[in-house]
This record gives C-alpha cells, sequence and structure tokens, in this order.
C-alpha cells in the first residue's frame, strides 16, 4: 500500500518551459488537493478535486491548471513556468476527513 | 472566512521540557481539528485529530490535545520533549458541513535541543 505518491520529487525548469507533476494515491479517496508550501507562508490551496472528472480553484490557482481524468490520479501543469512557482508541491488525498500527503516534489524555476 | 492561527510561529526548547503549542480557530459552528508534524525533509504526517466526544484527544509520540469550546482553542501538549521531535506542526481546521476542506495554521517550528 504507497498510499499517496508524487512524481518527480525534483525538477529544474527555466522560465516559460512547462511541466506537469502527477499524484496518484490507492486509498480509493474520493477528495485529492495540491498544496504549495513557502517558508513562513505555511500551506496554501493551489487546486483540489472533490471526485474524477471534477477540479476546483484553492486560494492561489492563478498560473496551474489540474485535471482529474482517474479517481487515482491528480495532475498539476504549469503551462509557463515562473521564478514565483519555485516552492515545494504537496499532493494529498482524503477519504473520511483526514489527508493523507505525498512526499512532496521541489520545483525550482530559474 | 475561517481561519486558524498559530501563535508561536518558533519555539526552542531542550530535551525533556514540556510543550505547549496554540491554536485557535474561528468558526463558530461544530469543527473538526487536526494536529499534523513534518518532520525536516519529510511530507506532513497526522498527529492527531478531533471529531467529537472527548476534548482530551491522545495522539501518536506522546502527544495530546485539548478541545476547549469556549476558548475556539486545540492547544497541543507533550509532556517531555525529545530531540526527534524538532519538527514543524501545523493546526487545521474542517467544519462539519465540509469536512475534507481544511483551514491551515501557518505553523511552529519546533527545535529541541540535545
Amino acid at each position: 500500500n504507497a498510499g499517496v505518491t508524487q512524481t518527480p520529487k525534483f525538477r529544474v525548469l527555466k522560465t516559460g518551459q512547462s511541466m506537469t507533476l502527477l499524484c496518484a494515491q490507492d486509498m480509493n479517496h474520493e477528495y485529492m488537493y495540491w498544496y504549495r508550501q513557502d517558508p513562513g507562508m505555511g500551506l496554501r490551496l493551489i487546486h483540489y478535486s472533490v471526485g474524477e472528472g471534477t477540479t476546483a480553484k484553492g486560494e492561489v490557482p492563478d498560473g496551474y491548471n489540474v485535471s482529474r481524468l482517474k479517481k487515482q490520479n491528480f495532475l498539476l501543469g504549469l503551462e509557463s513556468a515562473a521564478p514565483s512557482q519555485t516552492s515545494v508541491y504537496f499532493c494529498a488525498s482524503a477519504g473520511t476527513g483526514e489527508l493523507f500527503f505525498g512526499e512532496g516534489s521541489r520545483l525550482t524555476v530559474l | 472566512a475561517q481561519s486558524v492561527s498559530q501563535h508561536n510561529h518558533h519555539v526552542i526548547l531542550s530535551e525533556a521540557a514540556s510543550l505547549e503549542l496554540g491554536c485557535n480557530y474561528s468558526y463558530g459552528g461544530t469543527v473538526n481539528l487536526f494536529w499534523y508534524v513534518q518532520y525536516p525533509g519529510q511530507h506532513l504526517q497526522l498527529l492527531l485529530k478531533y471529531f467529537s466526544g472527548d476534548p482530551l484527544v491522545k495522539g501518536i509520540k506522546g502527544f495530546e490535545a485539548e478541545f476547549i469550546k469556549s476558548k475556539f482553542s486545540f492547544n497541543l501538549r507533550k509532556p517531555s520533549v525529545q530531540w526527534s521531535d524538532t519538527a514543524e506542526y501545523f493546526c487545521a481546521e474542517s467544519n462539519a458541513g465540509n469536512n475534507r476542506k481544511l483551514i491551515w495554521g501557518l505553523g511552529t517550528s519546533l527545535a529541541v535541543n540535545p
């Protein structure tokens, strides 16, 4: 039972490049989330999904897109990366209230 | 808007000292409350949670928290900290009507000196 798995774990991008972060969960959870974590700012919700085929904006959605084509996967895309998107990204899933987190993806945009 | 406040941003303790981290939430209705811990370089893990019942909640690794509804508080405690408790601690709440949308505090960084 892997729980929540994120790939890649590390990535360096140049400004303007695009990339996709993949989150996979094997707990059959309906809810999935993408957060970013920056020093002194805690966790900020980017986008979330309440079920397959649905997505919703969180606190800081600008510059990101998401898709939930399959229940177990939640993809986070950066169409044109900016240095302000340098951060650690965490995916999480939830069944009955408690969130389970992935190990994080550290993204650096130069 | 709902909010969660963690009063201490940075705490430094010596081993064996007692710990209390403050957390206050703003939602006036029925709440679910959580404490998560993030060890250096790792992901967040659940320490303990309160949904209903006994307001004194015991979690993993000797941590406990007390829900005091009249004070809108959910403070985290541990009687004797260890060096391995060095981590970032996050308080979060959700309301019973939307219990999978969490509101997060900014976190408290705890450093325990051996």
